[in-house]
């Protein structure tokens, strides 16, 4: 039921591209992403809801593709401020608001 | 800003005593959520509330209970700690249980039980 986010890590240097993926067993009506440095609260970053779009927030930006239950974020010209974990949420009913989160991709950004 | 606050950011505890975890939220959200975060098993939903006096178990609610007599304060209870409830435990709330509200989350509050 959990979802499975790929990579599980990943280090690249400051103005490099990234993409987390999220993909799940199980139809989904909405998924979220957040991220999370070490010690901190997460801190949500999108939700995408059922419908195949796309959303943009600066330089990060996702997808969901809610025929292959997948969710992809896109991280552009990486910044020293992107690092950390990264998690998707995913809800696979609507109005239930339980997330079921991912076990995480820790990015870590170089100067 | 929606601010969820934890009172104890790290605890020690022995084996056997009661653990209780406070949160509160400022912003008179209805649902709050109690998650369990270990290294390589993300966020793992504990209990959940979606009113005052309501709640509902999560994906892991064995060891744990949970009260909610206030809207704006959701507590998390060990009745008797382990060493296998050690964790990073983090407190949640939603405006609503309509899909597509954000969840804010504490800062989390880390137990060590010894």
């Amino acid at each position: 039921q959990q979802p499975v986010q790929s990579p599980q890590a990943v280090i690249l240097r400051e103005g490099e591209d990234a993409v987390i993926n999220c993909s799940s067993s199980k139809a989904l009506y909405s998924v979220h992403w957040y991220r999370q440095k070490h010690g901190e609260a997460p801190v949500f970053l999108m939700i995408l809801l059922k419908g195949g779009e796309q959303k943009g927030h600066e330089k990060i930006s996702a997808s969901f593709n809610e025929k292959k239950q997948q969710s992809s974020l896109y991280l552009t010209a990486s910044q020293l401020s992107y690092s950390g974990t990264y998690f998707c949420g995913t809800e696979p009913d609507q109005g239930a608001q339980k997330l079921v989160f991912g076990q995480g991709t820790r990015l870590t950004i170089n100067p | 800003d929606v601010k969820v606050t934890q009172s104890s950011r790290y605890l020690v505890k022995r084996t056997g005593e009661k653990v209780f975890l406070e949160c509160v939220q400022d912003m008179d959200h209805e649902n709050m959520f109690w998650y369990r975060q270990d290294p390589g098993l993300g966020l793992r939903l504990i209990y959940f509330s979606y009113d005052v006096k309501m709640k509902e178990k999560g994906d892991i609610p064995e060891g744990y209970s949970v009260s909610r007599e206030k809207k704006e304060r959701f507590s998390l209870i060990l009745e008797s700690a382990s060493t296998n409830q050690t964790s990073m435990y983090l407190c949640a709330s939603s405006l609503s249980a309509s899909s597509g509200n954000t969840i804010y989350f504490g800062e989390g509050s880390w137990l060590t039980v010894v």
